[in-house]
């Protein structure tokens, strides 16, 4: 079945930092690939998404590329802040059909902590 | 405004003791479904619903139950909670199966002791 595996947590950053969360996903045929991110407190919201192979998706100054060839959609950003403090969810949407088509699947989340 | 809710946002209750938590979208979408998260697990989806009375299971839908009998609502009912339904749920919806953005509701703390 689909799964999704992102880098090992929590992480903590100084402001200004450079930011990279590794996610690596197995599925079948040609997910839709997404970052949601979860401030503390509420829900989850969408970041960015890339629907097929070399799409790059970017929002808020993040970043993150879908690699067909090395099954991975890691997130990026270039300076971070003390308000990108969170937890963050690599996810796949099946677009294969069957049962789990349309079902996000979803990483283990990354707790983000940036100091200032 | 576009948004999902969720009530209760926090509750605590017995074992055995029946519950609802509401769930409604305002952006007449047909897909919605139910997730609970847990520490180092993720999200994991209950059930899932991609219209009205139609509805079915998702990962892990054991010990409960859901409805759709109108477009912007979508409750989660325990017949019967136990402690290992302690979790945190979150309701999502989104404009159709497939690929689309999901929106997510805040969130409900369920503890059962």
């Amino acid at each position: 079945g689909d799964s999704v595996t992102q880098m090992e947590g929590p992480v903590t950053l100084s402001e200004e930092a450079f930011l990279t969360i590794n996610c690596t996903y197995t599925a079948t045929g040609y997910p839709s690939l997404f970052w949601y991110v979860q401030y503390p407190g509420e829900g989850l919201q969408l970041l960015l998404k890339a629907t097929k192979a070399d799409d790059k998706g970017s929002n808020k100054g993040f970043e993150a590329t879908y690699r067909k060839e090395t099954t991975s959609f890691h997130l990026e950003k270039g300076s971070v802040q003390v308000s990108d403090s969170a937890v963050y969810f690599c996810a796949l949407s099946d677009n294969a059909g069957g049962t789990s088509y349309g079902k996000l699947t979803f990483g283990q989340g990354t707790i983000l902590t940036v100091h200032p | 405004e576009a948004q999902v809710t969720q009530n209760p946002r926090y509750l605590i209750t017995v074992t055995g003791k029946k519950l609802t938590v509401t769930c409604s979208q305002n952006m007449n979408h047909e897909y919605m479904s139910w997730y609970r998260q847990d520490p180092g697990l993720g999200l994991r989806q209950i059930y899932y619903s991609m219209n009205v009375e139609v509805t079915d299971k998702g990962d892990v839908p054991e010990g409960y139950k859901v409805s759709r009998k109108e477009k912007r609502n979508f409750p989660l009912i325990l017949e019967s909670p136990s402690p290992n339904q302690t979790s945190l749920y979150f309701c999502a919806s989104s404009l159709r199966r497939g690929g689309y953005e999901q929106y997510f509701g805040p969130g409900t703390r369920l503890t059962v002791t």
